[in-house]
């Protein structure tokens, strides 16, 4: 079983929808939850943490279920910018410290 | 916010040739750097974790004669793939925890590498 498991999508929505990405990790030990963003032929960059409580950046809320094993990913007002993969990330302390299991990415195709 | 480098940006190569790609911290000490290879369409995969003044650790099914890794300072690590085949064709990215902050991972903007 994968570490981390995500629908690839793709999600086609138009500007201005709410479009919502979920992810699973198998490992319950896992301490640390991060929701990337990768453009095209691009490096991944960190577009949130998430936390326990859940968390809010703008436009962007992340929620955590340690019970369920789940995280999600709500976008509302979608922007063409937007468009773009989204990485779910786990960091599990393991044997290396830091090392972080990605999620294949949800691609997300916003349309004017 | 931190910066990671990574030289060179793209590369094509003959099969058979070895490349070197530097993953360099720009304004920080990174004790552990990682290498990761995405192929199209695909996840990101750790190769190997390269800890500053120690051998690296490789992912299972990673060949470390293969794939090189020096992490001779605390800025810079590299990667050389040796006698590279079309299959190595990928995109690599490294990144860098930073020794003051070690939950946080700063990625460079990743290496294209072709072989032909």
């Amino acid at each position: 079983r994968k570490e981390v498991e995500q629908d690839p999508g793709p999600f086609n929505v138009p500007e201005g929808a709410t479009v919502a990405f979920n992810c699973t990790y198998s490992n319950s030990a896992s301490q640390s939850f991060f929701w990337y963003r990768q453009d095209c032929r691009k490096e991944p960059k960190l577009l949130m943490s998430v936390y326990s409580s859940g968390n809010e950046d703008g436009r962007f809320t992340a929620q955590l279920n340690r019970a369920s094993q789940y995280i999600s990913l709500l976008i509302r007002d979608s922007k063409l910018s937007d468009s773009a993969t989204y990485l779910c990330v786990v960091n599990s302390r393991g044997s290396t410290l830091g090392r972080l299991y990605f999620g294949r990415g949800t691609q997300l195709t916003v349309w004017p | 916010g931190a910066v990671v480098s990574q030289h060179p940006s793209r590369v094509i190569c003959k099969s058979g040739t070895s490349v070197k790609i530097e993953c360099r911290s720009l304004d920080f000490q990174a004790t552990t750097m990682f290498w990761y290879r995405q192929f199209p369409k695909q996840s990101l995969m750790l190769m190997a974790t390269s800890n500053e003044g120690s051998k690296a650790t490789y992912e299972q099914g990673v060949e470390k004669d293969k794939f090189l890794i020096n992490h001779a300072s605390l800025t810079l690590s590299t990667l050389t793939v040796t006698s590279a085949h079309p299959e190595d064709s990928s995109f690599y990215i490294c990144s860098a925890r930073d020794r003051a902050r070690v939950d946080e991972q700063y990625f460079g903007p990743g290496t294209r590498l072709t072989v032909t």
